[in-house]
Order: structure tokens, then C-alpha cells, then sequence
């Protein structure tokens, strides 16, 4: 079964520095997404990525978060820099390939920002 | 207001016996889907089962099914004969829009289960 992979699975970080979650979608995929659940909490939506530009973004994915897909097959989520309150678990996931609808999420970048 | 809630924050239920999850939503969309995802204390988040606005069944995976009331607009998760491996936050989200325009899912507070032996 097709999965999307995140690396890496954790990520300790000083606050103030730059982070880059990476992320592989399934390859027949369209859209592309990165989600957020800080520990405790419901899942929350950042950001869509179609056609290699943001379709939609939440009002959390502020000036200190950019999505890529640098070279086709990567997504990365890269936080400029880092605030306590970022520390969370990441989710990539994609969907939608011209045989099925499915709604697939990576296993997680949990991020702890010290 | 909430565009999706799950009312019960804990539930319990015996190994073997069924358990119901419930979900309801709100949207002036007619067209959505409803998922529903398993995240076990790993964290990972593990799809289970979807039902689409227009569908005409109830979906059904396995142990899985879902009660899909559209007038009363609830989804609830029907787990049949529930494991020990079944304990885990679930979650229920949904979608608006059509199933090829890549919207966003919106999640529930979700529903810690524990199955006890």
C-alpha cells in the first residue's frame, strides 16, 4: 500500500533557529498538506499545496512557515524561526490521483522547540 | 460554531462488545466526505473509514462502520467486537467540497477509547 513517508520522526530545536520537516507524498497524488496537533490538542490545518503553489493556508501558517517541493517528489514544511509554541506534532498528507480520493497522512514529525 | 464535535472527550468498553463513537458536523456544503482516523499513543494517524455525502450505503471496513444519519448530520463509528489493540484516540473530519477539489480536513476534539480486558 502507497504511504507517505516524513523524516525525520523527531526534532529537537533551539528556539530562534530555522527548521525543515520533509515529507514524501504518494507519487500520483495532487494535493499536498501540512497539518499540526500540539500535544493534547485536535488536529489543525496549515497549509494545501497544489500545482506547485499554496492553494490554501490557515491563519497559522504565518510569515515564519513556507512550503516547498523542491525537485518533484519532496514536500517540506520550514519553519524560519522557531517559537515554544511550535513544538507539536507535524503531519504531511496528500490526496487525490485520478483513481481514488484517498486522504493518506505521513506517521509525523514530532518537533520539541528548547 | 463547530464544524465538527465529538461529545464524549473518554469512553470505555469490554473486549469483545461493540462500541459506538459519535460525531456530528455542520456544513451548508452538499457535497463532503467524513473520515475517520485511529491514533494510537505512537501518533501516527491511521485512516479507518470514509463516507461521502452522496453515498447511498453506510460505509462499512471490517470491524468498522458508519452510521450515517445526513438529516441529523452525524457520523458515528461503530466498532464491532473491540480488541485491546482498538485503545486510541479516534477522531472524526471532514471534508467540504467535491472529493477532486483537495479542501481541507477539519477535525473533532476526538474520543480517547479504552478497551478493557
Amino acid at each position: 500500500e502507497p504511504e507517505v513517508t516524513q523524516t525525520p520522526s523527531h526534532q529537537v530545536t533551539q528556539m530562534g533557529q530555522e527548521v525543515i520537516l520533509r515529507c514524501v507524498p504518494i507519487s500520483n497524488h495532487l494535493y499536498f498538506y501540512w497539518y499540526r496537533q500540539i500535544l493534547g490538542q485536535k488536529v489543525e490545518f496549515l497549509v494545501s499545496f497544489y500545482n506547485n503553489e499554496i492553494s490554501e493556508k490557515s491563519e497559522i501558517f504565518d510569515d515564519q512557515f513556507s512550503v516547498e517541493r523542491p525537485d518533484g517528489s519532496n514536500f517540506t514544511l520550514k519553519i524560519r524561526s522557531t517559537k515554544l509554541e511550535d513544538s507539536a506534532m507535524y503531519f504531511c498528507a496528500s490526496s487525490v490521483s485520478r483513481t481514488n480520493y484517498g486522504y493518506t497522512f505521513g506517521s509525523g514529525t514530532r518537533l520539541t522547540v528548547v | 460554531a463547530q464544524k465538527i464535535t465529538q461529545t464524549q472527550p473518554g469512553m470505555f468498553v469490554q473486549e469483545k462488545e461493540a462500541v459506538t463513537l459519535d460525531c456530528t458536523y455542520d456544513t451548508s456544503d452538499p457535497s463532503y466526505g467524513l473520515f475517520w482516523y485511529k491514533q494510537p499513543s505512537s501518533g501516527e494517524m491511521i485512516f479507518l473509514i470514509y463516507q461521502g455525502s452522496y453515498d447511498q450505503q453506510n460505509a462499512t471496513e471490517g470491524r468498522y462502520s458508519l452510521n450515517f444519519q445526513k438529516a441529523r448530520k452525524s457520523a458515528n463509528l461503530v466498532i464491532s467486537a473491540s480488541q485491546l489493540g482498538d485503545s486510541a484516540m479516534y477522531f472524526c473530519a471532514m471534508r467540504e467540497g467535491r472529493e477532486t477539489s483537495g479542501s481541507r480536513l477539519t477535525f473533532g476534539e476526538g474520543t480517547q477509547l479504552t478497551v478493557n480486558p
